[in-house]
């Protein structure tokens, strides 16, 4: 079984500022993928950046960066130059063989 | 292009009404999803078609009833629901089946339900 823990439900961090969300999850698979994905109040679920597990590199999209620890089965998102509209929930997601989603981080970008 | 359309964005329906849910992608994808999600939680797995057939059903009730007519569409029928049935449902779509390696799925802006 496919577990995703995102420990923090909260977050804040100033606009400009950098943030570091919290994700570990657990799984018996050898291969998969690793996602981050935005829901803006809009609601629509957006793909942030995503990880493939056998690579060591670690996934950059712009302003997003992961941070993953293969061994420790940690996937962290940072977001550099926080900006209004980064304001979200954001939702860890592992992509074995269905996708299991964290709980997910509210985060909130103070002007 | 990376779009899945849904329609309506709203709809309000009594407990005795029959409404449906539609959700059309062009991107040639072959595997489509139907997810419900409650306020502040994450996304709960409805229903999977892969190349048309269905191919996951997550215990739903009968209340809700999926349809696929085409590669491209993606129904979901609605009947006698109950006022906790209330919630965003979202509809996704793959280029691969569930399950393949690699495969990233992608959401519509989803359809905000209400029953009465």
């Amino acid at each position: 079984a496919q577990t995703v823990t995102q420990s923090q439900p909260e977050m804040s961090v100033q606009e400009a500022e950098t943030v570091t969300l919290s994700c570990t999850y657990d799984t018996s698979e050898s291969d998969y993928y690793l996602f981050w994905y935005k829901q803006p109040p809009s609601r629509q679920m957006i793909l942030v950046i995503r990880q493939e597990a056998y690579k060591q590199q670690n996934a950059t999209e712009n302003r997003f960066s992961v941070n993953f620890q293969k061994a420790a089965k940690s996937f962290s998102l940072k977001i550099s130059d926080s900006q209004l509209g980064d304001a979200a929930m954001y939702f860890c997601v592992n992509a074995g063989n269905m996708l299991t989603f964290g709980g997910g981080t509210r985060l909130m970008v103070k002007p | 292009d990376t779009e899945v359309t849904q329609t309506p964005k709203h709809l309000v329906m009594g407990m005795t009404n029959k409404k449906s849910l539609k959700c059309e992608q062009h991107m040639g994808h072959r595997a489509m999803y139907w997810y419900k999600q409650k306020a502040k939680k994450p996304p709960e797995l409805m229903f999977v078609y892969s190349y048309e057939k269905l191919s996951i059903n997550e215990s739903v009730p009968s209340r809700f009833s999926p349809e696929c007519p085409n590669s491209s569409l993606l129904n979901l029928h609605l009947h006698a629901l109950q006022p906790e049935d209330s919630a965003l449902y979202l509809c996704a779509s793959s280029q691969l089946p569930p399950g393949t390696f690699g495969n990233t799925i992608y959401f519509g802006e989803g359809s905000w339900l209400t029953v009465v």
